[in-house]
């Protein structure tokens, strides 16, 4: 069976700080993978998505970037975090195909002091 | 744009009660329609998937409807427990976009 590792859980970072939380999947191949952002009282909003090793789209232009070395990880970064950046981090991953579920990870609950 | 709308945003009802969320999208070229329940300070968790074609999906008490051209869904969930409580979240696929999002319905089930 899939399953999809998301870390840190938790997370509490300076102003200015880098930032690296990692995502990844295990039990199956090629997957879409997605980072989304949780704000407090918002809606989920769609920040990065990979159909593939090293392709990456951005939907939200921030201080916020996204890699994916391997095929299954997935890592989203900062080198200087700003307070907007706290939030609630999740990472998702769906089969290829348009009528594959989406499946999220546990996120990580970021606050910038 | 397609934007997903959730009303109620807040709903409390005693437990053994049957309810209803509902969940509507300005745009119905649409893939598919999920929903998810989200606990506090937890990941989403996939509760139905109803393809474009299909008009409705059953899992034990819940059950969900598509009506794909005005742009509507619903959440059933039949004799309600605590347990339920929990904020419900509904999504589209449309082609060349990740999932599109409401922002929930927060459900609360007293005992």
């Amino acid at each position: 069976s899939q399953t999809i590792h998301q870390w840190p859980a938790t997370l509490v970072q300076p102003v200015g700080s880098p930032l690296s939380l990692e995502c990844t999947v295990e039990g199956t191949s090629n997957p879409n993978l997605y980072w989304y952002r949780q704000a407090a009282g918002r809606g989920l909003q769609l920040l990065f998505y990979s159909v593939g090793i090293g392709q990456i789209s951005s939907e939200v232009p921030q201080n916020l970037s996204a890699s994916r070395p391997q095929d299954r990880q997935f890592i989203l970064s900062s080198k200087k975090l700003l307070l907007s950046d706290s939030g609630f981090y999740l990472c998702a991953w769906a089969g290829t195909f348009n009528n594959s579920p989406l499946h999220f990870g546990n996120g990580t609950r970021l606050t910038v002091t | 744009k397609q934007e997903v709308t959730q009303i109620p945003a807040a709903l409390s009802v005693p437990e053994g009660e049957n309810l209803v969320l509902n969940c509507s999208f300005t745009d119905s070229a649409i893939y598919n329609l999920q929903w998810f329940r989200q606990d506090p300070g937890k990941g989403l968790t996939s509760l139905l998937l109803i393809q474009s074609s299909q008009r409705e999906q059953t899992s034990g008490r819940l059950n969900a409807s598509l009506d794909k051209s005005s742009g509507r869904s619903t959440l059933y969930i039949a004799a309600s427990q605590p347990g339920d409580s929990a904020t419900y979240l509904c999504a589209v696929t449309q082609a060349g976009t990740a999932l599109i999002f409401g922002k929930g319905t927060t459900l609360s089930v007293s005992s």
